[in-house]
């Protein structure tokens, strides 16, 4: 299957500070890449949907001017926390899709980022 | 909008006991039913992708069915490394910014004991 490399795999920061999550597509193009948020034992909620060369689409209740997302290739998407706080702590995973019309409807998903503010 | 129930909400079995995982759906229009594992800490491995009602994909153990309302995973002669969370998601044919958009469900915890 296709590899989806998210870095780094675990972060800790300080309350107030931001962190970069990277989330790459190796093998394949990604027109859409795709963030979620996982609390622990609970399964995936979809934060954003990352578009290459346009802004990102937020769901309901997600903080756009916290959770920045920037897709700038089609092999690279970017979900900064900013000002981050101990509620801000958790799992965040990204996914990514192989161009539409490629014939391929799997998505794959990166490792996971565990991120504890502290 | 589109709905996943996964049942039951965790699972314990003794290795070599089969049994089956359910997921309901709702969706408006089904374009795909994906089937994912997850080791805890690690984000969801791949395991299966049904289209319509009557398919059937076979991997290993692991045998996934799907109608029109739901889908089963079903578990035969299981060991203690398939022990994981089994999740369900579905895609509907909504595109433009949701192409390729999945709603997952809560999981299912599986334990296979020794």
């Amino acid at each position: 299957g296709a590899v989806v490399s998210q870095h780094p795999s675990r972060v800790i920061c300080k309350s107030g500070t931001s962190v970069k999550i990277e989330c790459r597509s190796l093998d394949f193009q990604a027109t859409t890449m795709f963030w979620y948020r996982q609390f622990p034992k609970k399964s995936l909620m979809l934060m954003a949907t990352s578009n290459e060369g346009s802004k990102a689409t937020y769901e309901q209740g997600v903080e756009k001017d916290k959770f920045l997302i920037n897709h700038a290739s089609l092999t690279l998407s970017t979900l900064t926390v900013t000002s981050a706080h101990p509620e801000d702590s958790s799992f965040y995973i990204c996914s990514a899709r192989p161009v539409q019309g490629s014939g391929s409807t799997e998505a794959f998903f990166g490792q996971g980022t565990r991120l504890t503010v502290v | 909008e589109d709905q996943v129930t996964q049942s039951p909400e965790a699972l314990r079995l003794q290795e070599g006991e089969s049994s089956s995982l359910n997921c309901s759906y709702t969706v408006s229009g089904l374009r795909g039913l994906f089937w994912y594992r997850q080791d805890p800490g690690k984000g969801p491995e791949f395991l299966f992708t049904l289209y319509s009602a009557g398919e059937e994909k076979e991997k290993e153990r692991l045998k996934a069915t799907l109608t029109k309302k739901e889908s089963f995973l079903h578990i035969t002669a299981p060991k203690p490394e398939d022990s994981a969370t089994y999740l369900c998601a579905v895609q509907s044919w909504a595109g433009g910014t949701s192409y390729g958009k999945l709603t997952f469900g809560q999981g299912t915890i599986l334990t296979v004991h020794p």
